[in-house]
Formats: structure tokens, C-alpha cells, sequence
């Protein structure tokens, strides 16, 4: 059973600091590693999808690396803003189409 | 792309009740999945549905558990008999049918609450 990891579980930051966090995982015995924000009471929603080994994806402030070799995923924001508030799920894609999340990392950006 | 959008937001049962929760409208995709979370802990998968068949499902999926297309459009989730451990929040998702780089579109969930 793959097992992922996400640290810290809760981060606090200062409005306009920079941020980052971890995923990790055991093997690479999966298709794709992907990062969803999930705000409360909204849906997850995708961020990023990554497949092969020193992928480095974008969107805006948010960007994310992926080291399958050593078995992490970090996310960075950078400049981070009150609406970044939100749990970041870290998640491997396995099989027919199934997740396997990690707990998450709940971020609080104080203002 | 639609939104995936799940009913109720929000359901209270009697322990030992049938439930049922439903994902609508849901548009011409491969795959849709149900995964639900208990309060403290990770998001679990339970069940992939293709064609409308049953692809994968995990332990947790048992007999009590049933996934169906009623009409062709709606997704539902049948939990028969409910413990209080089911209480969970249960999120509907469906995939874009672009392969492996494909992400997941997930329901804002409903919160099945078990007493």
C-alpha cells in the first residue's frame, strides 16, 4: 500500500512571506502526483498534475517540483496572500484511475 | 468544464438507515470515482466507475456499498445499512478523459453525519 506523507500538517505564515511544503512518498510505483487546494467548503481543486522525474510546474505565485529518484514533491507560493489560505492535498495516482492522498498541509496566511 | 455538483450538502441518518448520495448532473466522462473523509483523517478512494461498471473499488467498499447510473447522467452512492463510522464527508469526482496527465474534478461533498 503506498503510504504518502505531507508536512508540516498546519503552517502559518505572514501575508506577502514565501512558503513551502512536502509530499513524500516511499516509491514511485505511481503515475502522476498531483497537488489540489482545497478551500473550505469548496471542492479540491486541481493545481498541478506531474509525471516524470524533475517535473517543475507553474501557476502564478504557486509552482511545484517533482523528485521521483529520492521520493518528494515540494510546493512553493511565493509572496503569499490571505486567499492562498486553504489545505493543500498532495495526491499519487495509481492503478485505474485511483488516488492515494496524503493528509494535507492546512495553511493559514495572517494578514 | 461543468462543474460536478453533489446533493445533499449536508445529511443526517439514523444508524442502521439506507443512503443515498447523489453527484448531478454529470457530462459524458470516462471515469468517476467516489472517495469520502473522515473527520482527522486522509482523503480515501472507494470506488471507480467506468463504462458504467465498477473499475476499482478498495476494502472499504463492502457489501453495504453500491454505486450505480441510474438514468444515465446521475451518479449515485447507496450506503445500505449506515454505521456510525461512515460519518464522513463523501466527494463525487469525475476525470477530463485525457489519460494519465488527466486531474481529478471533485464535488464540494456531501456531509454524511450518522447518529
Amino acid at each position: 500500500i503506498l503510504n504518502v506523507e505531507q508536512s508540516p500538517q498546519s503552517l502559518h505564515v505572514q501575508e506577502g512571506d514565501s512558503t513551502n511544503f512536502t509530499c513524500s512518498f516511499p516509491s514511485s510505483n505511481f503515475y502522476a502526483l498531483h497537488w489540489y487546494r482545497w478551500e473550505t467548503a469548496k471542492s479540491p481543486e486541481a493545481l498541478f498534475v506531474m509525471t516524470l522525474n524533475g517535473d517543475e510546474k507553474k501557476k502564478g505565485r504557486i509552482s511545484a517540483t517533482l523528485n521521483t529518484k529520492e521520493g518528494y514533491s515540494y510546493l512553493y507560493i511565493k509572496g503569499s496572500q490571505p486567499e492562498d489560505s486553504a489545505t493543500y492535498l498532495c495526491a499519487l495516482l495509481q492503478g485505474a484511475q485511483k488516488l492515494v492522498f496524503g493528509q494535507g498541509t492546512r495553511l493559514t496566511i495572517n494578514p | 468544464e461543468p462543474e460536478v455538483t453533489q446533493t445533499p450538502s449536508h445529511q443526517v441518518t439514523q444508524m442502521g438507515q439506507e443512503v443515498i448520495l447523489r453527484c448531478v448532473p454529470i457530462s459524458n466522462h470516462l471515469y468517476f470515482y467516489w472517495y469520502r473523509q473522515i473527520l482527522g483523517q486522509k482523503v480515501e478512494f472507494l470506488v471507480s466507475f467506468y463504462n458504467n461498471e465498477i473499475s476499482e473499488k478498495s476494502e472499504i467498499f463492502d457489501d453495504q456499498f453500491s454505486v450505480e447510473r441510474p438514468d444515465g447522467s446521475n451518479f449515485t452512492l447507496k450506503i445500505r445499512s449506515t454505521k456510525l463510522e461512515d460519518s464522513a464527508m463523501y466527494f463525487c469526482a469525475r476525470d477530463t478523459g485525457q489519460g494519465m496527465n488527466t486531474e481529478a474534478f471533485f464535488g464540494q461533498g456531501t456531509r454524511l453525519t450518522v447518529v
